[in-house]
């Protein structure tokens, strides 16, 4: 069965300072991983993607994340953290060899950027 | 806006009531997705459609819930003899296709009283 796991409920970090978002995984093919955002009130805002291809994969609002095979990871960075960057956040992942359509999604990281 | 949209946004209902929420995806989107989210907690899966075949039901989907898609453009999401446990967020989310992102509307706040 598909899992995701974010282990750290909240990241506190200072403005300008990089950012590390926790992420891992567990399924039986291959995994599809997503990050999405969320803001208080909004829906979920998509960041970024793994298929295939490249293990370090850029996205929207200078963020990025590496996919890790051998560590079961996809952890989220961004280089100079902002103060509006504060927000939930989701790693999900879909398996390709259950279809790929069913995307399951961690309990996320609340992020607080001090300005 | 050619984003997925939900209506109602907000949802305030007694225990025992029926309630019904649409999800109008983004419009050349033929697969459509159904999540629910509590306080604290990532979205669950509930329920998939691909045009208007529902392919797959989450456990969590009670007898009491049922989703259609009648001519394979928006979706609906009933839930019948509502109980106080089934206050949440219901998302919903198209995609393009099985590999492609989900993006997902503001959602539905329902209140069960």
């Amino acid at each position: 069965a598909q899992s995701v796991a974010q282990p750290e409920d909240q990241v506190n970090v200072a403005e300008g300072n990089p950012l590390t978002v926790k992420c891992t995984y567990s399924v039986s093919g291959n995994p599809y991983l997503f990050w999405y955002v969320q803001y208080p009130n909004r829906g979920l805002q998509f960041l970024l993607k793994y298929i295939t291809g490249d293990n370090l994969v850029k996205g929207s609002y200078g963020f990025e994340a590496e996919f890790n095979k051998s560590q079961t990871s996809f952890h989220l960075k961004k280089p100079s953290a902002l103060v509006s960057d504060s927000a939930l956040y989701f790693c999900a992942v879909r398996d390709e060899e259950a279809g790929g359509f069913k995307t399951i999604f961690g309990a996320g990281t609340r992020l607080f950027v001090k300005a | 806006d050619t984003g997925v949209s939900q209506d109602p946004r907000h949802k305030i209902t007694k225990r025992g009531q029926n309630v019904t929420f649409r999800c109008d995806p983004i419009s050349e989107h033929n697969r459509l997705y159904w999540y629910r989210q509590t306080l604290g907690q990532g979205p669950e899966f509930l329920t998939y459609f691909q045009n208007e075949a529902q392919l797959e039901k989450s456990r969590l989907l009670s007898d009491r819930f049922s989703a259609e898609r009648p001519k394979g453009s928006f979706s609906t999401l009933e839930i019948q003899r509502t109980e106080q446990g089934d206050s949440a967020m219901y998302l919903c989310a198209s995609s393009l296709s099985r590999t492609d992102t989900q993006y997902f509307g503001p959602g539905t706040r329902l209140t069960v009283l």
